[in-house]
């Protein structure tokens, strides 16, 4: 069965420090992943999403890049965090097929102070 | 750019009553999927529907596909505190170049009283 890890669970970090926030997928090959942003009890907001290793495609302006050095690892990162950048960020994955089912990991809270 | 346009954003009822939340958008979806979140954790698959029209049932809940694929609603019968949660639906948009992605409602925040 497949399984998604997110970690680390909760992040408390000072603006202009760094960031960086990992997922991976355990027992599928190839498939598309995906870094949301959600607000406090509100939808998700698609940040990054990635078809393959090394193919990143941005959905808004920010202050974030995401990286995919393997086929089921993928990377959030920051150089400088803002106070806005707090939230919750989810990853997810799909397999591509028609319906588009995406399966979330269980989340890291970040608070940027 | 496509919405999704949930409602209610906020549900308050007591424990037996039935509700409906409904999901509207002016674009047609290839799919759309109904999520349930509780706090602190992702949001859990539901159901997916695909075709016009179709309607599936998981326990009390009652999940209905618009016939143009602009809509879709979520009912459930004889709420429980267990019912209790975020609300999320999600749309893939069946034209452009979006392939892949997924469009989410704002969600509907669920409270059912014992």
């Amino acid at each position: 069965s497949q399984t998604i890890h997110q970690w680390p669970a909760t992040l408390v970090q000072p603006v202009g420090s760094p960031l960086s926030l990992e997922c991976t997928v355990e027992g599928t090959s190839n498939p598309n992943l995906y870094w949301y942003r959600q607000a406090a009890g509100r939808g998700l907001q698609l940040l990054f999403y990635s078809v393959g290793i090394g193919q990143i495609s941005s959905e808004v302006p920010q202050n974030l890049s995401a990286s995919r050095p393997q086929d089921r690892q993928f990377i959030l990162s920051s150089k400088k965090l803002l106070l806005s950048d707090s939230g919750f960020y989810l990853c997810a994955w799909s397999v591509g097929l028609a319906g588009n089912e995406q399966f979330f990991g269980p989340g890291t809270r970040l608070t940027v102070l | 750019t496509q919405l999704l346009e949930q409602s209610p954003q906020f549900l308050s009822i007591q424990e037996g009553e039935n509700l409906t939340v409904y999901c509207n958008s002016s674009s047609v979806f290839s799919s759309l999927q109904w999520y349930r979140q509780e706090p602190g954790e992702g949001p859990v698959l539901l159901v997916t529907v695909v075709t016009g029209g179709e309607v599936k049932k998981l326990k009390r809940l009652t999940f209905q596909f618009g016939d143009a694929r602009k809509d879709s609603s979520l009912h459930i019968t004889a709420a429980q505190p267990g019912d209790t949660g975020l609300y999320l639906c999600a749309g893939e948009y069946a034209g452009g170049t979006s392939y892949g992605k997924l469009t989410f409602g704002q969600g509907t925040i669920l409270t059912v009283h014992p």
